[in-house]
């Protein structure tokens, strides 16, 4: 079935740091890609979203471009700040089903 | 816009004990799932609504757990009897049908003693 892998964490960064949170899919055809950020105390929130191949999405100075050819969806942002501090979540939702697989989350603290 | 509603945000029961859990989506929206998210883990789709009619409940185990959205609004989600393993965080979420943006609630955090 289909399937997510992210980087393990937690992962710590000083601000203004460049981050990168690896991570790979299991899918069948051709899945839409997502980056969901949850805030301490806070529900899941959509960060970005790419729908295609070579398809980059972009919000608030985080990028993930979609990567058919390895089956990935890296998170970056070139200079975190302590408000990035929350926990990341890659996904993925099949073509048609509407469901959403997630990945086990990453830790992300940014220290001042 | 108000966003996805919970409650409780908070439930603490010992085991064989019965819970609910309530979730109303954002108006207008037809799709509603709800998913449990085990300490360190991603959340897990327990089951998909669209409307009042069920979508996709093959992740539910039905023994213990299940859900209504009777006039295809408000959700309850509820456990009877709860088991140590269900110690999680229930979540609900919506959309708008057809789309693929989910829109999460806080989330009901449940330990089962």
């Amino acid at each position: 079935g289909d399937s997510v892998t992210q980087m393990e964490g937690p992962v710590t960064l000083s601000e203004e740091a460049f981050l990168t949170i690896n991570c790979t899919y299991t899918a069948t055809g051709y899945p839409s890609l997502f980056w969901y950020v949850q805030y301490p105390g806070e529900g899941l929130q959509l960060l970005l979203k790419a729908t295609k191949a070579d398809d980059k999405g972009s919000n608030k100075g985080f990028e993930a471009t979609y990567r058919k050819e390895t089956t990935s969806f890296h998170l970056e942002k070139g200079s975190v700040q302590v408000s990035d501090s929350a926990v990341y979540f890659c996904a993925l939702m099949p073509g048609s089903a509407r469901q959403l697989t997630f990945g086990s989350g990453t830790q992300l603290t940014v220290l001042p | 816009e108000a966003g996805v509603a919970q409650s409780p945000r908070y439930k603490i029961i010992e085991k064989r004990q019965s819970v609910a859990f309530w979730c109303n989506p954002i108006s207008g929206h037809a799709t509603l799932y709800w998913y449990q998210q085990i300490l360190g883990q991603g959340p897990k789709l327990l089951i998909q609504f669209q409307n009042n009619g069920v979508v996709d409940d093959s992740q539910l185990p039905k023994d213990r757990f299940s859900a209504e959205r009777l006039k295809g609004v408000d959700s309850t989600l509820k456990i009877q009897p709860a088991k140590l393993e269900d110690s999680a965080v229930y979540l609900c979420a919506s959309s708008l049908s057809g789309e693929e943006t989910q829109y999460f609630g806080p989330g009901t955090r449940l330990l089962v003693l």
